[in-house]
């Protein structure tokens, strides 16, 4: 039972446009989320986290929205550079836990 | 500091092969995990330990065993290698939950191969 879903994929958008990526998390007790950035052969990179206490977290081009009664969280890169193309993990995990729930991941490709 | 380390890069392995993964930090974090990344199914749980002595199962842990005497080493042992664990591992580390933040730092993976 997959508790944290990446619907999409993949997706592209042409670089200074906006990218939004999705996730949908159905276990009502995490309450930190975490999205982590990949590129290919290399591990994982911490990007931004949000807890449930909060509805919005920024960091420059990044900015991560929680709508906590629909169970989803967004990543929007505005604007978005080519070197932002890369696998995009979401991730989240309870207060009390130190281990983190991945999903499966939308992989961005900023063309152009 | 170099993070987060493991090793082997690459290995290649006939079926019913044994062999360890090695992973070390060294930013004396408590938490210390191991992932498998396959395609469509993002990164999942192995094993992972809160402290020296101290090891738990996650989503699959059939087929590997872990162990944790040190809190920079964490390595994970394949007993018989199977063409299901085809794949590629992180290891990845944190302060223990109990901080205000537990941001997870990973590795650079070793991709496996059983044949």
């Amino acid at each position: 039972d997959q508790q944290v879903k990446q619907n999409s994929p993949s997706l592209s958008v042409q670089e200074g446009r906006i990218s939004i990526l999705n996730c949908d998390y159905t276990n009502s007790m995490f309450d930190y989320f975490l999205w982590y950035k990949k590129y290919p052969a290399e591990g994982p990179t911490f990007l931004i986290s949000i807890s449930s206490i909060k509805d919005k977290n920024e960091d420059g081009r990044f900015t991560v929205f929680l709508n906590k009664s629909a169970k989803h969280l967004s990543l929007h890169i505005v604007p978005s550079q080519p070197g932002d193309s890369a696998v995009y993990f979401c991730a989240a995990k309870t207060g009390t836990a130190s281990k983190l729930t991945f999903g499966t991941g939308t992989r961005l490709q900023v063309t152009l | 500091n170099a993070g987060v380390t493991q090793t082997p890069k690459f290995q290649v392995l006939k079926t019913g092969q044994s062999m360890t993964l090695q992973c070390a930090q060294d930013m004396n974090h408590e938490y210390m995990s191991w992932y498998r990344q396959d395609p469509g199914m993002g990164l999942r749980l192995i094993h992972y330990s809160v402290g020296a002595g101290i090891t738990d199962q996650g989503e699959v842990p059939n087929g590997y065993n872990v162990s944790r005497s040190t809190t920079e080493d964490f390595p994970l042992r394949l007993l018989s290698a199977a063409p299901s664990q085809t794949s590629v591992y992180f290891c990845a580390s944190s302060y223990a939950s109990s901080r205000s933040y537990n941001e997870q730092f990973f590795g650079p993976g070793t991709r496996l191969t059983v044949l």
